[in-house]
């Protein structure tokens, strides 16, 4: 069966500091990822996502970048965390097919508090 | 532009009071309808796929239906346990990236 990781659980950071999220899917080859943001009482918001190693789209502008460097990690960061920044982030994965929309399978999350 | 309505925003049942939440929504060429159900401080759980107008779904007390222009998730006879938020996305601009609702926060009291 597929699982999905994401650590750290929970981070509190500095304004200014720079941030590492780290995403790993096990039990399946070649997967979507995508990461999500959630603020406090609101939707989810995609940030990023892929279709393979090194292939990263993103769709909103913002202080924040992912890679893709092996084809089950994916990693968010920033070199330097706003206040904006806070929030719960969400990794997900769904099989890469063609036709139809996949479902999309959701990690833990992180909850980030930038102060 | 494509968008995501869940009404009401907050529900607060009585256990064994059945009811609705409803998901509209105005993409066009619609690629499939999604429900999760999102727990405080955890990641989203997938519940239902629904691709064609007319198709439902049932899991335990939860029942969702597809019209062309809506979804309804219907729960009937709910637990405290169903307690959570739950949430509808749809495909947008292509088949690989979905568009969330807002979510309906779901309250069952004993």
């Amino acid at each position: 069966s597929q699982t999905i990781h994401q650590w750290p659980a929970t981070l509190v950071q500095p304004v200014g500091s720079p941030l590492s999220l780290e995403c790993t899917v096990e039990g399946t080859s070649n997967p979507n990822l995508y990461w999500y943001r959630q603020a406090a009482g609101r939707g989810l918001q995609l940030l990023f996502y892929s279709v393979g190693i090194g292939q990263i789209s993103s769709e909103v502008p913002q202080n924040l970048s992912a890679s893709r460097p092996q084809d089950r990690q994916f990693i968010l960061s920033s070199k330097k965390l706003l206040l904006s920044d806070s929030g719960f982030y969400l990794c997900a994965w769904s099989v890469r097919t063609s036709g139809f929309t996949d479902t999309q399978y959701f990690g833990p999350g992180t909850r980030l508090t930038v102060l | 532009e494509d968008q995501v309505t869940q009404s009401p925003e907050a529900l607060r049942l009585q256990e064994g009071e059945s009811s609705s939440l409803n998901c509209s929504y105005t993409v066009s060429g619609l690629r499939g309808l999604f429900w999760y159900r999102q727990d405080p401080g955890k990641g989203p759980e997938f519940l239902f796929t629904l691709y064609s107008a007319g198709e439902e779904k049932e899991k335990e007390r939860l029942k969702a239906t597809l019209t062309k222009k809506e979804s309804f998730l219907h729960i009937t006879a709910p637990k405290p346990e169903d307690s959570a938020t739950y949430l509808c996305a749809v495909p947008f601009q292509g088949a690989q990236k979905l568009v969330f609702g807002q979510g309906t926060r779901l309250t069952i009291n004993p």
